[in-house]
C-alpha cells in the first residue's frame, strides 16, 4: 500500500500562472516532507522541504504547504515558468520508515507557453 | 566537484549474470544510498550507508549486495541479474540531515534479458 501519494500523473499550467501539486501520505509518524524536481534522463533535484513543526516554507517561487491533519501537502510554484517543466515528485520520512524517504509516483507538470 | 558519479549510463545483462553497478561522490557525505525507479512507481530504496563500513536494507533489497569500504565509494552489486530489475538506478547522497536534500548521480538504466 502506497504511503505517499501525488494523485494527479500530469499537470498543466499556462506560463506566468500558479503551479500547485498536491501529495498525500497516510501515515501519521512522517515528520520531514521534501519535494524533489526531475528532468529526464537526469537524477531528482532537491527543491524544498519542511518539518510537521511547521506549516509553511517558502523559497524563492517555491512554497510548501503541510496540513498534517489532513496527511496533506502541497508545493506552489509562482510564476511558473518554461524551466518548470519536469516530474515532481514528494517524499517523506519519520521513525517508521527509519527515517529513510518514501517516495510519492511523481506529477509530471507542463508549463505551456 | 563532480558531485555524484554513477557509472555505467547503460548496461544490459543476461539473465543470470552478474555485475556492479559504480557510485562515487567527491562531497565528503556520510550517507549513501541506492534507489531503483520504476514505471509509474516512486523511487525505491535498495541499500543505505550512514558512514564507511556501515550498511542496511531498505525497502526492496533482495538480489542486490553493497558494502562501504571508503566514505567516497558506493557499489551495488547484482549477483545473479532478473528481467525484474530492468529498471533506472540512482545513487544518493548527503550529509545525513532529515531535511536536506540529497544529491543524487544521473543515473544507470539496466536492462536484463
Amino acid at each position: 500500500d502506497q504511503q505517499v501519494k501525488q494523485n494527479s500523473p500530469s499537470l498543466s499550467v499556462q506560463e506566468g500562472r500558479i503551479s500547485i501539486l498536491n501529495c498525500d501520505y497516510t501515515n501519521s509518524m512522517f515528520d520531514y516532507f521534501l519535494w524533489y524536481k526531475k528532468y529526464p534522463a537526469e537524477g531528482p533535484t532537491f527543491l524544498i522541504s519542511i518539518s510537521s513543526i511547521k506549516d509553511k516554507n517558502e523559497d524563492g517561487r517555491f512554497t510548501v504547504f503541510l496540513n498534517k491533519s489532513a496527511k496533506h501537502l502541497s508545493l506552489h510554484i509562482v510564476p511558473s515558468q518554461p524551466g518548470d517543466s519536469a516530474v515532481y515528485f514528494c517524499a517523506a520520512s519519520g521513525w517508521d520508515s527509519n527515517y529513510q524517504l518514501i517516495w510519492g509516483a511523481g506529477t509530471k507538470l507542463i508549463i505551456k507557453p | 566537484n563532480a558531485g555524484v558519479t554513477q557509472t555505467p549510463k547503460f548496461q544490459v545483462l543476461k539473465t543470470g549474470q552478474s555485475m556492479t553497478l559504480q557510485c562515487a561522490q567527491d562531497m565528503n557525505h556520510e550517507y549513501m544510498s541506492w534507489y531503483r525507479q520504476d514505471p509509474g512507481m516512486g523511487l525505491r530504496l535498495i541499500h543505505y550507508s550512514v558512514g564507511a563500513g556501515i550498511t542496511d536494507q531498505g525497502e526492496v533489497p533482495n538480489g542486490y549486495n553493497v558494502s562501504r569500504s571508503t566514505t567516497e565509494d558506493f557499489p551495488l552489486r547484482l549477483l545473479s541479474a532478473a528481467p525484474s530489475q530492468t529498471s533506472v538506478y540512482f545513487c544518493a547522497s548527503s550529509y545525513g540531515g532529515l531535511l536536506e536534500g540529497y544529491t543524487f548521480g544521473s543515473g544507470t538504466r539496466l536492462t536484463v534479458v
